[in-house]
C-alpha cells in the first residue's frame, strides 16, 4: 500500500530551464510535506517542506505546491543547474504521528 | 553540528549471520529513526525512538530487527539471522522533536548478505 506515489521515476530537463518533480498521495490526514534530495552513497538531504494549511512554500529557486483537494504536490526547479541532478524523494507525516512516509523516487538529470 | 554518524558504512556478512550498526544523531535531537532503502525505491520507515522511548515500529519489521537507544543518544540497530532479502542501505535519522520538522539523514550503511 505506497501511499505516497511518485510516478514518474526519472525526468530528463536542459540547464537553465525549470524542472518539475510530481508526487500523488492516498492519506488525507497527511499534514506535513517534504522534499529530500539524494545524490549516490549519501543520506537524503532536506530542500523543503510545506505544511496542510499552505499551498505553496518557496526557497529561493525551489517552489513546493500543494493541492489538497486533488492530493497532490509538486516541486519546481528555478533555473535547473546541472548540480541539481540527483534523486528526489517526497515525503509526508500523518497527523498524530512523527513517522516520516517516503516516495519511490523521481531521477531528475539536468543537461548542460 | 557534526551531523547523524552511522557505522560502519559498509558490511558483507554470510547468510545466518547476526549484524549490528550504530547511529550517533546530532547532539541534542531527541528523535531518532531507522529506515531502509532498497534499488529502486524510497526510504521504507522501520521503527523511531523520543529519548530512550521506542514508539513507533513497522509491521514490516520482523522478530529478527532489533532496536534500542538505552540512553536516548546512540541508537544501535541489530538483524539476527540475516537473510539475502536483508541486503539494503540502512539509514538513521534524527530531529529536534518538535512538529512540523525535517529529518536529517546521515550517510548510511550499506549491507550485503552473501
Amino acid at each position: 500500500d505506497q501511499q505516497v506515489k511518485q510516478n514518474s521515476p526519472s525526468l530528463s530537463v536542459q540547464e537553465g530551464r525549470i524542472s518539475i518533480l510530481n508526487c500523488d498521495y492516498t492519506n488525507s490526514m497527511f499534514d506535513y510535506f517534504l522534499w529530500y534530495k539524494k545524490y549516490p552513497a549519501e543520506g537524503p538531504t532536506f530542500l523543503i517542506s510545506i505544511s496542510s494549511i499552505k499551498d505553496k512554500n518557496e526557497d529561493g529557486r525551489f517552489t513546493v505546491f500543494l493541492n489538497k483537494s486533488a492530493k497532490h504536490l509538486s516541486l519546481h526547479i528555478v533555473p535547473s543547474q546541472p548540480g541539481d541532478s540527483a534523486v528526489y524523494f517526497c515525503a509526508a507525516t500523518p497527523s498524530g504521528t512523527y513517522k516520516y512516509i517516503f516516495g519511490t523516487g523521481t531521477r531528475l538529470k539536468v543537461l548542460a | 553540528d557534526t551531523g547523524v554518524s552511522q557505522d560502519p558504512r559498509h558490511k558483507i556478512t554470510k547468510r545466518g549471520q547476526n549484524v549490528t550498526f550504530r547511529c550517533d544523531p546530532i547532539s541534542e535531537h531527541n528523535r531518532l529513526y531507522w529506515y531502509r532503502q532498497t534499488l529502486g525505491q524510497g526510504p521504507e520507515f522501520l521503527t523511531y525512538f523520543q529519548n530512550e522511548a521506542q514508539l513507533e515500529k513497522s509491521r514490516l519489521l520482523s522478530d529478527r530487527f532489533s532496536a534500542e537507544r538505552p540512553k536516548g543518544s546512540f541508537s544501535t540497530l541489530e538483524i539476527q539471522r540475516t537473510e539475502q532479502g536483508d541486503s539494503a542501505m540502512y539509514l538513521c535519522a534524527s530531529s529536534l522533536g518538535q512538529d512540523f520538522e525535517k529529518l536529517f539523514f546521515g550517510s548510511g550503511t550499506q549491507l550485503s548478505v552473501l
